[in-house]
C-alpha cells in the first residue's frame, strides 16, 4: 500500500524553463509534507516543506503547492538550472513521527 | 560538524550471515530513522526512534532489529541476511518530528549486497 506516490519516474526540462514535480497521497492524517533532493552517492537533503494549514510555500526558486481536497502536492522550480538535476522525493508525515516517502522523480535539466 | 555518520559505506554479505550497520549523530537529535532505498521504490522506513530507549516499527521491519541505548547511536542489525535485503540503507535524524522546522538529516548511506 503506497501511501505517497510519485507517478512520474523521470522529467526532462530545458534550462531556464519551469520544472513541475507531482506527488499524490492517500492518508488524510498526513499534516505536513516535505520535498527532499538527492544526488548520486549522497543522502537526501531537505529542500522545502508545507504544513496542511497552508496551500503554498515559497523559497527562492522553489514553490510547493498543496491541494488537500485532491490529496496532491507539487514542487515548482523556476527557473530550472542544470545543478537542479537530481532525484526529488516527496514525503508526508503525521503525529506518529513517521515520515513516508514517495518513489522519487529523476529531474534532468538540459543546458 | 559531522552530522549523521554511517559505517560501513559498502558491504558484501553471504546469505545467512549477520551484521550491524552503525549510525551515529552529533546534533543531539531526539528522533532517528532507518530507511532502505531500492531502485524505483523510493525510501522505505524500517524502524524509527523518538528517543533513547524507545523504538518502533516502520513500513518494512521484518528481518531487522534496532536498539537505541544512547541519544547519539542507532544501530541496525541484520540477523540472517537474505538477497531481498540487498539495498542502500540510510540513517537519518531530526530534532523533533521531521516537519519543515525540524527536517531529517541523512547520512550518506551504506550499500549492502547479499549473495
Amino acid at each position: 500500500d503506497q501511501q505517497v506516490k510519485q507517478n512520474s519516474p523521470s522529467l526532462s526540462v530545458q534550462e531556464g524553463r519551469i520544472s513541475i514535480l507531482n506527488c499524490d497521497y492517500t492518508n488524510s492524517m498526513f499534516d505536513y509534507f516535505l520535498w527532499y533532493k538527492k544526488y548520486p552517492a549522497e543522502g537526501p537533503t531537505f529542500l522545502i516543506s508545507i504544513s496542511s494549514i497552508k496551500d503554498k510555500n515559497e523559497d527562492g526558486r522553489f514553490t510547493v503547492f498543496l491541494n488537500k481536497s485532491a490529496k496532491h502536492l507539487s514542487l515548482h522550480i523556476v527557473p530550472s538550472q542544470p545543478g537542479d538535476s537530481a532525484v526529488y522525493f516527496c514525503a508526508a508525515g503525521s503525529n506518529t513521527g513517521k515520515l513516508i516517502f514517495g518513489q522519487g522523480t529523476t529531474l534532468q535539466v538540459k543546458p | 560538524n559531522a552530522g549523521v555518520t554511517q559505517t560501513p559505506k559498502f558491504r558484501i554479505l553471504k546469505i545467512g550471515q549477520s551484521m550491524t550497520l552503525q549510525c551515529t549523530q552529533d546534533m543531539n537529535h531526539n528522533y532517528m530513522y532507518w530507511y532502505r532505498q531500492d531502485p524505483g521504490m523510493g525510501l522505505k522506513l524500517i524502524y524509527y526512534s523518538v528517543g533513547a530507549g524507545i523504538t518502533d516499527k516502520g513500513e518494512v521491519p521484518n528481518g531487522y532489529n534496532v536498539s537505541r541505548s544512547t541519544t547519539e547511536d542507532f544501530p541496525l542489525r541484520l540477523e540472517l541476511a537474505a538477497p531481498s535485503q540487498t539495498s542502500v540503507y540510510f540513517c537519518a535524524s531530526s530534532y523533533a518530528r521531521g516537519r519543515g522546522d525540524s527536517p531529517l538529516h541523512f547520512g550518506n548511506g551504506t550499500r549492502l549486497t547479499v549473495t
